[in-house]
């Protein structure tokens, strides 16, 4: 079956630009997670939905970010006034549920230049 | 605090050698514990997983883990590596409420296995 898609694969922004990234997790999938990934590193949690309820968002960097999931199935995260420290690669993960491992798209690159 | 350690940024083995790509874990309570695979601009892929039970945990193509609970460790082997092996590879803890897949990962292991 199909599993987590992310769109678009890679996004170049002017600094001060407003970007939205979207994620369509596998079909019945409850959990939503949103992460971040920096060049060399591992990735960082920024914020999870259970259905359409945003249940943690403590890992998202400032206020300029921003997660909705308002179906509780296709979300997206959307960077206000980017700046270069936004540069990163995010991830999208869902699972089944809680317990169930994480399925992850392959992720948008986003540059600010 | 949760934490995850990779000692390793990168481990060359020769094919059909044995592997082991290290990981230790700080966490308070039971640990719940992974490893990820993650291939050139792709997501990262499940291998494993430790949450309870047999400290031998094995998962997806012929990789294994060690939960050592006296070490905080779960290490990943392979008995005999294939070029095809060469990846990132992910530790991670999960925390939070136990009903979250929110997880804590390491800074990442690169795989090397040559001919």
């Amino acid at each position: 079956g199909a599993g987590v898609s992310q769109s678009p694969r890679y996004k170049v922004a002017k600094r001060g630009q407003d970007v939205a990234l979207r994620c369509d997790p596998i079909s019945g999938h409850v959990s939503l997670f949103w992460y971040q990934q920096a060049l060399g590193q591992g990735p960082e949690f920024l914020t999870y939905f259970q259905n359409e309820a945003q249940l943690d968002k403590s890992g998202l960097p400032s206020d300029r970010f921003f997660a909705e999931r308002p179906e509780g199935s296709v979300s997206t995260l959307k960077i206000q006034r980017t700046q270069q420290e936004d540069s990163a690669v995010y991830l999208c993960a869902s699972s089944f549920d809680g317990d169930s491992p994480l399925h992850f798209g392959n992720g948008t690159r986003l540059t600010v230049t | 605090a949760q934490s995850v350690a990779q000692p390793e940024d990168q481990v060359n083995v020769a094919e059909g050698n044995p592997l082991t790509v290290k990981c230790t874990y700080s966490v308070s309570g039971n640990p719940y514990l992974f490893w990820y695979v993650q291939y050139p601009n792709r997501g990262l892929q499940f291998l494993l997983k430790y949450i309870t039970g047999d400290n031998l945990v094995k998962g997806s193509y012929g990789f294994e883990a060690e939960f050592n609970k006296s070490q905080t460790s779960f290490h990943l082997k392979k008995p005999s590596a294939l070029v095809s092996d060469s990846a990132l590879y992910f530790c991670a803890v999960r925390y939070g409420s136990s009903n979250t897949g929110k997880l804590i990962f390491g800074q990442g292991t690169t795989l090397q296995v040559k001919p």
